[in-house]
């Protein structure tokens, strides 16, 4: 089964109301990482997580490594936040090697 | 924020015929990286290189060399290229925490 899997695939939003997607884990995840890959294809580095909770602007991300999950929060949701949200996780003694879950697209209406 | 660029683009090739993408970075990170993208899915690492001249394999590294010369040079070849390695093709840098990627190469093989 996939060792990353992201929740759910699809989401529809209106602009400004809020949102959280879901990651979890059947990989011992030591770190976490989340990306937004635009409508043009750039993946963008939104968060690198160590467990704990993170916040830029309108976005909040926290990662559990206990309960093997991390979530990724969007608040009062802007048209330009729509994409598709990967998450990637690194397992311990990894080399610094990334497995990414399978997306999240957002598709954000005015 | 890391510079990572790649070339070409796009390309076009043919079944069985040689193909390499290179990835070119500015910011003297370590770690460098090749995944694929396919449609509707999220990436999956190909090789990586944690130093020059060496490099180590990744999830799906059949049908695939690396070459690392330098700490700013990675390089994707495909020797024989065949259908199914038809993708986009992001290659990626980090100092083993936060992953920066390239623009991505299409490459289709006909």
């Amino acid at each position: 089964g996939d060792k990353v899997k992201q929740s759910p695939s699809a989401l529809s939003l209106q602009e400004g109301t809020n949102s959280a997607l879901r990651c979890n884990f059947s990989i011992a995840a030591t770190t976490v990482q989340w990306f937004l890959q635009n409508p043009r294809g750039s993946l963008i580095n939104l968060f690198y997580l160590v467990p704990g909770t993170k916040e830029n602007g309108r976005l909040k991300s926290a990662f559990d490594s206990k309960e093997s999950y991390s979530t990724l929060h969007i608040r009062d949701a802007q048209l330009e936040d729509s994409g598709t949200y990967f998450c990637a996780a690194e397992a311990g003694g990894s080399n610094a090697k990334l497995t990414f879950g399978k997306g999240t697209k957002l598709s954000v209406k005015s | 924020e890391a510079a990572v660029t790649q070339s070409p683009r796009s390309k076009v090739a043919v079944t069985g015929g040689k193909v390499t993408l290179s990835c070119h970075q500015t910011n003297n990170h370590d770690y460098m990286y090749w995944y694929r993208q396919d449609t509707g899915h999220g990436l999956r690492l190909i090789h990586y290189s944690y130093v020059a001249d060496s490099t180590e394999k990744g999830d799906i590294p059949d049908g695939y060399k690396a070459s690392r010369p330098s700490q700013e040079n990675f390089s994707l070849i495909l020797e024989l290229a065949s259908l199914s390695q038809t993708a986009v093709y992001f290659c990626a840098s980090s100092e083993g925490d936060r992953q920066y990627f390239g623009p991505g190469t299409r490459l289709t093989v006909l």
